[in-house]
């Protein structure tokens, strides 16, 4: 499976807008892009998701490069609520297409 | 109902019990999934089930046994575990096996073994 790298940890303020890197820079071009996040003491919980374009919904966007190498999720206006572990995962819709976790950036939402 | 809900929250076993975590979503997903999380780890996949038929096993050691009576129940059988398996353990579930549904997961039960 193609590997994600993204930072250990994140800061931000409340209110303000949140950029979540990820590097992906061996996908392939049948893999696409997820995103989950873990609210403490909770199951993860899907984000996003997204092949070339970017993408939008009521949680959040997710804008890919146009290589494909790396993506960024934005949260337009994070609250306090968002402060989680938040996991890129590239599945591939070939073969066994599994949801696979890698360690996540533990983000931090500052009052 | 768009929820997965597990049953117990927490349980706590000996070395020489058996015992048993259950798993229900009344989504009519027809995928559902067992993952392993320790304390600050990302979760880790166990056991798939597509159409209630086990499609992945991911080496898990045999003291593990899924099993999914019907379309709505997932269960994880547990049988003279170590301490070493002490973890949060996470049910999710998705319209199907295919890459385009996203996973609802439970809230996990909290397994100490003692």
């Amino acid at each position: 499976d193609a590997k994600t790298t993204q930072p250990n940890s994140m800061e931000s303020n409340e209110e303000e807008p949140v950029h979540l890197p990820c590097n992906h820079s061996t996908i392939s071009g049948t893999d696409y892009i997820h995103w989950y996040r873990q609210l403490p003491s909770q199951g993860p919980e899907y984000v996003i998701h997204g092949l070339t374009s970017n993408v939008n919904n009521r949680m959040a966007s997710l804008a890919i490069a146009e290589d494909r190498k790396s993506s960024t999720l934005i949260l337009h206006r994070a609250t306090l609520r968002d402060a989680a572990v938040y996991y890129c995962i590239l599945r591939d819709r070939q073969g066994a297409q599994k949801l696979v976790f890698g360690q996540g950036t533990r983000l931090t939402i500052n009052p | 109902d768009t929820e997965v809900t597990q049953t117990p929250k927490h349980l706590v076993m000996g070395m020489t019990n058996k015992k048993s975590l259950k798993c229900e979503q009344h989504m009519g997903h027809r995928a559902m999934y067992w993952y392993k999380q320790k304390a600050k780890k990302p979760p880790e996949l166990m056991f798939v089930y597509s159409y209630e038929k086990l499609s992945i096993n991911e080496s898990v050691p045999s003291r593990f046994s899924p099993e999914c009576p019907n379309s709505s129940l997932l269960n994880l059988h547990l049988h003279a575990l170590q301490p070493e398996d002490s973890a949060l353990y996470l049910c999710a579930s998705s319209r199907t096996q295919g890459i385009g549904y996203g996973y609802t997961f439970g809230s996990g039960t909290r397994l100490t073994v003692v």
